[in-house]
């Protein structure tokens, strides 16, 4: 099974429209974070949350707000869609009790705003 | 601000050795960090670096020279599977992390 999972895997809405694309985990990680990647820009943060208390903006957090529920579920949602928010999403978790080197990443929930 | 700089595209052929750059405009950061991504796939760690000089992986070796600002990812006995793009990334004291836009390899036969 994998670690990090996202729902839905591909989704297409309408402007205006709220959404919420949702992020679990199973590694016991702290720490989560948003992420969209588009063509030649990489991946961009959108929020951080390093446990259950504590959110943090990105780069690119407006238009955007998140929900941690639990340490293994951080959702990111839309609150009125737009076209420029069409991207790949992805969901990813860091651990450890002091700085750590990997992410790991979810699969990406693809994303189309008509 | 926070900045990292990769070439666009890199071609290389099987069997071969490339170098993969990465500069960068920060400070104030733990260690720099390499991902792989396939076409449709999530990003997956490769290496990270938090000291200075080189560290090795298998065909992969990433290095780290802090008083230049600069990173690169060398990859070894090329196979055609390498073909992906790859990521820098670093990791800032604060635990957020900036990604540099990426390089695309092709790997040809």
């Amino acid at each position: 099974d994998a670690d990090v999972t996202q729902t839905p895997r591909n989704r297409i809405t309408k402007t205006g429209k709220r959404i919420m694309l949702e992020c679990s985990q199973t590694k016991g990680h702290d720490r989560m974070y948003w992420y969209r990647q588009d063509p030649g820009l990489g991946l961009r943060l959108i929020y951080y949350s390093f446990d259950v208390k504590d959110i943090n903006k990105g780069e690119i957090s407006d238009g955007y707000s998140v929900s941690r529920q639990a340490q293994a579920k951080f959702s990111l949602s839309l609150e009125s869609a737009i076209p420029n928010q069409t991207a790949l999403y992805f969901c990813a978790t860091s651990g450890g009790t002091s700085h750590q080197e990997t992410q790991y990443f979810g699969p990406g929930t693809r994303l189309l705003v008509l | 601000g926070q900045s990292l700089e990769q070439p666009s595209e890199v071609t290389a052929v099987e069997g071969a050795i490339v170098q993969i750059n990465c500069t960068y405009q920060t400070s104030g950061f733990y260690g720099l960090s390499w991902y792989q991504q396939h076409d449709g796939g999530a990003p997956t760690f490769l290496s990270y670096n938090g000291l200075d000089g080189l560290e090795e992986t298998g065909r992969f070796s990433s290095f780290l020279s802090r008083s230049d600002s600069y990173g690169y990812l060398l990859l070894q006995e090329l196979q055609m599977k390498d073909s992906a793009s790859y990521f820098c990334a670093v990791e800032f004291i604060g635990q957020n992390f900036v990604f540099g836009p990426g390089t695309r390899l092709s790997v040809l036969p």
